[in-house]
Formats: C-alpha cells, sequence, structure tokens
C-alpha cells in the first residue's frame, strides 16, 4: 500500500530555475513531513520539514508549500545549481517513523 | 557531537546466511529506526527501538530482528537471508522525551551499510 506518492519521477532543470517536486499522502494522522536530499552512496539527509498546521516554510533556497486539506506538498528550490543534483525523497511521519515517497532524481544543467 | 555511524560499510553473504548490521546513535539520541533501501526506491520503515524496547515495526517478517543497548546503540539481524535481502540499510536515531511520547520528528540517517546477497 503507496501512501506517499512523489511526483516526477526524475526532473532535469536549467541552472538558475525553478526545481518542483510533488507529494501526496493518504493517512490524515501523519504529523510532520520532511524532504530528504540524498547523493549516490550517502545516507538521506534532512533538508527541510514542515507540520501541518504550516502551509508554507522557507530556508534559504528551499520552500515547502503544504496544502492540507488536498493532503499534498511540494518542495521548491529556487535558483537551481548543479550542486543541487541528487535524488530527493518526500516523506510523512507518525511517531517518528517515517513512510517515504519513491524519490525524484533531479539533474540540474550547467 | 557525532553523527550516526553504521558498520559494516559492504558486506557480501550468500543465501541461507545470516548478518548481523550495527549502528551507533547520535549524541543525545534514545531512539533508534532501522530501514531498507532497495535499489532506486525509498527507504522502508523496518523496526524502531526506544529505550531499548521494540516500539514499531513495519511488514517485514521476523527474520528480521533487532537490539537496542544501554548506550543507544543497535543491532538488525537478518536470518535465512534470500536474494531479495540485497538493499542499503540505514540506520537512523532520533530525540525522545523524557516523558517517553515521541513528538519529535527529525530523524538523522547514517551512510548505511550496502548488504549483497549472492
Amino acid at each position: 500500500q503507496q501512501q506517499v506518492k512523489q511526483s516526477p519521477q526524475s526532473l532535469i532543470v536549467q541552472k538558475g530555475g525553478i526545481s518542483i517536486i510533488n507529494c501526496a499522502y493518504e493517512n490524515t494522522a501523519f504529523d510532520y513531513f520532511p524532504w530528504y536530499q540524498q547523493f549516490p552512496g550517502k545516507g538521506p539527509a534532512l533538508l527541510i520539514a514542515i507540520r501541518p498546521d504550516v502551509s508554507e516554510k522557507k530556508e534559504g533556497r528551499f520552500t515547502i508549500s503544504f496544502n492540507k486539506s488536498a493532503k499534498q506538498f511540494s518542495l521548491h528550490i529556487m535558483d537551481s545549481q548543479p550542486g543541487d543534483s541528487a535524488t530527493y525523497f518526500c516523506a510523512a511521519s507518525r511517531a517518528q517513523k517515517l513512510v517515504f515517497g519513491q524519490g525524484t532524481r533531479l539533474t540540474i544543467n550547467p | 557531537e557525532t553523527g550516526v555511524t553504521q558498520s559494516p560499510t559492504h558486506l557480501i553473504k550468500t543465501r541461507g546466511q545470516q548478518v548481523t548490521l550495527r549502528c551507533s546513535s547520535q549524541s543525545g539520541h534514545n531512539t533508534v529506526s532501522w530501514y531498507q533501501q532497495a535499489l532506486g526506491q525509498g527507504p522502508q520503515f523496518i523496526f524502531q527501538y526506544y529505550r531499548e524496547e521494540e516500539n514499531g515495526r513495519g511488514n517485514f517478517p521476523p527474520r528480521f530482528s533487532g537490539l537496542q543497548f544501554p548506550n543507544y546503540s543497535s543491532e538488525l539481524n537478518v536470518n535465512a537471508l534470500e536474494l531479495d535481502d540485497s538493499a542499503l540499510y540505514l540506520c537512523a536515531s532520533s530525540p525522545g522525551t523524557s516523558g517517553g511520547a515521541l513528538n519529535t520528528g527529525e530523524l538523522f540517517f547514517g551512510e548505511g551499510s550496502r548488504l549483497t546477497v549472492l
């Protein structure tokens, strides 16, 4: 049972552009929504996270938009850089148990 | 402050064998979770330990078992290895609260142990 659906599977963006990754969840009991960045051969690293009582959170070039009624949330990467090329996972959490999306492989072309 | 460390980083086993993976949690964290990440997939929750007790389990068979020690380090044991067990096994630690309610959401992952089953 896929509880968190992520799209697209892969994304190519030009340097300086905006990267947008979308996720949808089913279980309304989730109370924490993090995004992780993973480079090849490495473990996932926490990028940014949001709780469902907030509609938007911004940290530097990274912004999460959260729509509780639609059970959707998205990651926006502004001014995308080649160093942002990685796989990104959204997740939904309850009691620190994460359900991950399938991942998005992001490539930033110079 | 040291992060989450896992060992070994890579290992190769054959079908039917048993494996033990180890994890040292981040300083100050008393909760450890284990995830399995198959190639090209998102991590899947195996189980979580809080103060040496199992505190939730995902959809994995009983041949996947774990331990948490008084210093909050942890082990993942897998018996009767199958080819499909080949994956990156990730350990994550998180802070709990003294009252027992796990109300913080941040998990910090180690680099993982890459298991190949032949």
